[in-house]
């Protein structure tokens, strides 16, 4: 059963605090992506990294960096977590190919800064 | 970038009944995906489709190139089926999604 795997579901945070999300995933997978979800606003990307140490602006990059030092991992950092981060971060990973490719999302992690 | 929406936003409907959710996009496109994702966060890909039509089990997924228009059917509707339904298109040449709002779907038993 292939699985892409967020370390959090909840994860509860200070203002002004360095915050890690990590993302796993066992699928081989080349591109792996963090997105966020706002009500109304639907998942904006925030990072795409297609290969290791690979690394992509999405729509909504600030505030955020990303660190892919091997190709199961995907780490989101928040370097200083600040309330409007508050939100719900979704990873997800596919196959790199011409062709298009179903994409797997982790099960999410609700982070709420305070 | 292409805009994609989905209508209606909320959807309420009694067990037993044939639910269809709409997709438009604004920009010619290589895929489509329709997603599911179950209060608690987790996304479920349904379908990925590029022409025609796709059926998996009470799900049928409908796509016209022509008019840029997605359907998402479910037939004989069941209160597990109470989920928001994304829509996601993909761009040529581009492996990123572009995301619908979603639809909040409820079914009362």
């Amino acid at each position: 059963d292939v699985k892409v795997t967020q370390s959090s579901r909840y994860l509860v945070k200070r203002t002004g605090e360095k915050v890690f999300l990590e993302c796993v995933q066992d699928m081989d997978h080349e591109n792996m992506f963090w997105y966020r979800q706002d009500p109304g606003l639907g998942l904006r990307l925030i990072y795409f990294s297609y290969d290791v140490k690979m690394k992509e602006k999405g729509d909504i990059p600030e505030g955020y960096s990303v660190s892919r030092e091997k190709k199961e991992r995907f780490s989101l950092i928040l370097e200083s977590a600040s309330t409007n981060q508050t939100s719900m971060y979704l990873c997800a990973s596919s196959a790199a190919s011409r062709l298009n490719t179903e994409a797997f999302f982790g099960q999410g992690t609700r982070l709420t800064v305070v | 970038k292409n805009e994609v929406e989905q209508s209606p936003q909320n959807l309420t409907a009694q067990e037993g009944e044939f639910i269809t959710i709409n997709c438009s996009y604004s920009v010619g496109i290589s895929a489509l995906h329709w997603l599911q994702q179950h209060p608690g966060g987790g996304i479920v890909s349904l379908f990925m489709l590029s022409s025609g039509k796709k059926k998996h089990g009470r799900l049928i997924a409908t796509i016209n190139i022509q008019e840029k228009h997605s359907s998402l059917h479910i037939t004989a509707s069941h209160p597990r089926d109470s989920a928001v339904y994304i829509c996601a298109v993909e761009d040529f040449g581009n492996e990123k999604l572009t995301f619908g709002t979603g639809t909040r779907l409820t079914i009362i038993p």
